[in-house]
């Protein structure tokens, strides 16, 4: 089945430094969305990109949906504490109701 | 706006109990919901969605069982816990058609003993 590859699988980094994390996959999406996933809760919606190419931004977080539409790239730049956590992408298969979410990138944030 | 809500937020149960996991739906109509499994440090697994009452699909063989008797109420059942039912479990709801995103309850931290 499809799936969705993140990398890194974590990052430990200076509050200050921006970040970068991209997913790909073996097949085609039309939508790609990014989340945020605090310990303890549930994924939260930051960015969602609907045509290749599209480039988005929200607060210091953008997001870039492929050109090719197999990938999708997610960057934080000057990072706080708060940025910690899991980070996901994901994507419908084949213009369907569900979500296939990636292996996410957890953050760590140092002061 | 609308909002999602899931209970209890934890919950410790025995081997062999039954179970009976809560989600509410408000501010829209006929949403699609969606029940996700996640264990520790993982990612999420769907395990069943809805596109209306009374209809539910079943992604993966398991131990649980989904029923949405209302419109904006989806609940997550089993008659026999195991302890590999141990996770969080996270409640989604979505807007219907292809390509919405989907909004997530706060889930469930469901321990078995």
């Amino acid at each position: 089945g499809q799936q969705l590859n993140q990398s890194p699988q974590s990052m430990f980094i200076q509050e200050g430094e921006d970040v970068s994390m991209n997913c790909t996959s073996s097949s085609i999406f039309n939508t790609w969305l990014w989340y945020k996933q605090d310990p303890g809760e549930g994924p939260v919606l930051l960015i969602a990109l609907y045509k290749a190419g599209e480039l988005t931004s929200n607060g210091r977080l953008t997001a870039q949906f492929g050109i090719t539409r197999k990938d999708s790239f997610l960057n934080i730049s000057a990072s706080i504490p708060s940025d910690v956590g899991i980070y996901f992408c994901a994507g419908p298969p084949a213009n369907t109701d569900k979500l296939i979410f990636g292996t996410g990138t957890r953050l760590q944030v140092f002061p | 706006s609308q909002t999602i809500h899931q209970w209890p937020a934890t919950l410790v149960q025995p081997v062999g109990s039954p179970l009976s996991l809560e989600c509410t739906v408000e501010g829209t109509s006929n949403p699609n919901l969606y029940w996700y499994r996640q264990a520790a440090g993982r990612g999420l697994q769907l395990l069943f969605y809805s596109v209306g009452i009374g209809q539910i699909s079943s992604e993966v063989p398991q131990n649980l069982s989904a029923s949405r008797p209302q419109d904006r109420q989806f609940i997550l059942s089993s008659k026999k816990l195991l302890l590999s039912d141990s996770g969080f479990y996270l409640c989604a709801w979505s807007f219907g058609g292809a390509n919405q995103p989907q909004h997530f309850g706060d889930g469930t931290r469901l321990s078995i003993l």
